[in-house]
């Protein structure tokens, strides 16, 4: 799996946007971009995941450029509820269980008032 | 739905007891896995299982074992515990070829050995 980097830390003022970047320079032509976040002391969430195109779901907008080497993903409208850390994560799209999540130390958003 | 449950939140142990770590899904989702988090680091996997009878080791498989006679649990077992394995267990279960296969994790136990 392609290695991610991500800035260690975030800050927001509510009610703006939140753009999360993510290099990964080594990424495969079949491995995607997964996002994740961790609420403290809770599980992993699923946010969004992508190819090349750009994706939109109800939490979050992805943005892939071009030669796919980098991500930014995009909270339209930050609460003090997406305060977490986001994980940039890339990997086969079928892989199997074996195609595991590597979880990087990701970057903490923090959502002032 | 239920979803990804976890039993127990937390426990301490002392050192060279056992324990058995509880995860139970409700989503019929053939893959399992266990984590185990420690603190200011990402996630490293343990054990996964790709269905009943089928379980294969992750990256940090070392002091533990598992086993799955169900598709719905998937308990993780320490033996002689130790110190090292103070951490935040997480269990997570994902459907075979489903929305990309995206993973759903359980609120984690909290383990404390001394």
């Amino acid at each position: 799996d392609a290695k991610t980097t991500q800035p260690p830390s975030m800050d927001c003022a509510e009610g703006r946007a939140a753009n999360l970047p993510c290099n990964h320079s080594t990424i495969s032509g079949n491995e995607y971009v997964y996002w994740y976040r961790q609420i403290h002391s809770q599980g992993p969430q699923y946010i969004i995941h992508g190819l090349k195109n750009n994706e939109t779901n109800e939490m979050a907008s992805l943005i892939i450029t071009e030669d796919r080497k980098s991500s930014t993903l995009i909270l339209p409208h930050a609460t003090l509820r997406d305060t977490a850390v986001y994980y940039c994560i890339v990997r086969v799209l079928y892989g199997g269980a074996t195609n595991k999540l590597i979880f990087g130390t990701g970057t903490l958003l923090a959502v002032q008032p | 739905n239920a979803g990804v449950t976890q039993t127990p939140k937390f426990r301490i142990l002392k050192i060279g007891q056992s324990m058995t770590l509880q995860c139970t899904q409700d989503m019929n989702h053939n893959y399992m896995y266990w984590y185990r988090q420690d603190p200011g680091m990402g996630l490293k996997l343990i054990y996964y299982s790709v269905g009943a009878g089928i379980t294969d080791k992750g990256e940090v498989p070392n002091g533990y074992n598992v086993s799955r006679s169900t598709t719905e649990d998937f308990p993780l077992r320490l033996e002689l515990a130790a110190p090292s394995q103070t951490s935040v267990y997480f269990c997570a279960s994902s459907p075979p070829g489903g929305p990309g296969e995206t993973q759903y994790f359980g609120p984690g136990t909290r383990l404390l050995v001394l």
